[in-house]
């Protein structure tokens, strides 16, 4: 099936410094993106479409300045966590749409530790 | 809006018993359905998907699901579960008019007794 990596893995940094995530479709062409974030036993809470070529579209109560979101091609969107704070540790997820428009292929997510 | 509920929070299952996962959906047309299943720390794995059609749908692994448009349902099941198959499920509805955007239930964490 359809391949979608996430880089990094992991990642710690110091808290008010920033941090980028990338989400790439390796053998599709991804117009739409979507980045989610994971608190531990949680479900996924969607943060945000990300779409090739213009600005990304936020859910509700999803700061906008502080989770950047850039979709520059048709395989990469990434995410960056501005002046990142310990409350912003967790595990984002991106997703991409599929090149049919019906199937959605998640990343291996991404571990953020911000101390 | 979509909705998705999963309404058992934790599973426990015998090696090589039968598996049944619940899921109900509220959306106002025949939604996009999809079940995920994701190991511990790691992301989500597709295992099937509904989109029209055969309402029997199956899947990797063995999992098969049945869409039940007059209980508003999307049902996964595995007739003899593996060890391996210890994991948290999600189910998730999609619909071309929300954007494509999946929402997703609760989920259900399987545990596997040997």
């Amino acid at each position: 099936g359809a391949v979608v990596s996430q880089h990094p893995s992991w990642v710690i940094c110091k808290s008010g410094t920033s941090v980028k995530i990338e989400c790439r479709s390796l053998d599709f062409q991804a117009t739409t993106m979507f980045w989610y974030r994971q608190f531990p036993k949680q479900s996924l809470m969607l943060m945000a479409t990300s779409n090739e070529g213009s600005k990304a579209t936020y859910e509700q109560g999803v700061e906008k300045d502080k989770f950047l979101i850039n979709h520059a091609s048709l395989t990469l969107s990434t995410l960056t966590v501005t002046s990142a704070h310990p409350e912003d540790s967790s595990f984002y997820i991106c997703s991409a749409l599929s090149d049919s428009g019906n199937t959605i292929y998640f990343g291996e997510g991404s571990w953020l530790t911000v101390v | 809006a979509q909705s998705v509920t999963q309404p058992d929070i934790h599973i426990t299952v015998s090696e090589g018993a039968s598996l049944e996962l619940r899921c109900n959906y509220s959306y106002g047309a025949t939604p996009y359905l999809f079940w995920y299943v994701q190991s511990p720390g790691q992301g989500l794995q597709l295992l099937l998907k509904y989109f029209s059609g055969d309402t029997l749908v199956q899947g990797i692994k063995g999992f098969e699901a049945e869409f039940k448009r007059s209980q508003s349902s999307f049902n996964l099941r595995k007739p003899s579960v593996h060890w391996s198959d210890a994991a948290e499920y999600f189910c998730a509805v999609g619909a071309i008019a929300a954007g494509n955007k999946l929402t997703f239930g609760g989920g259900t964490r399987v545990l596997v007794k040997p």
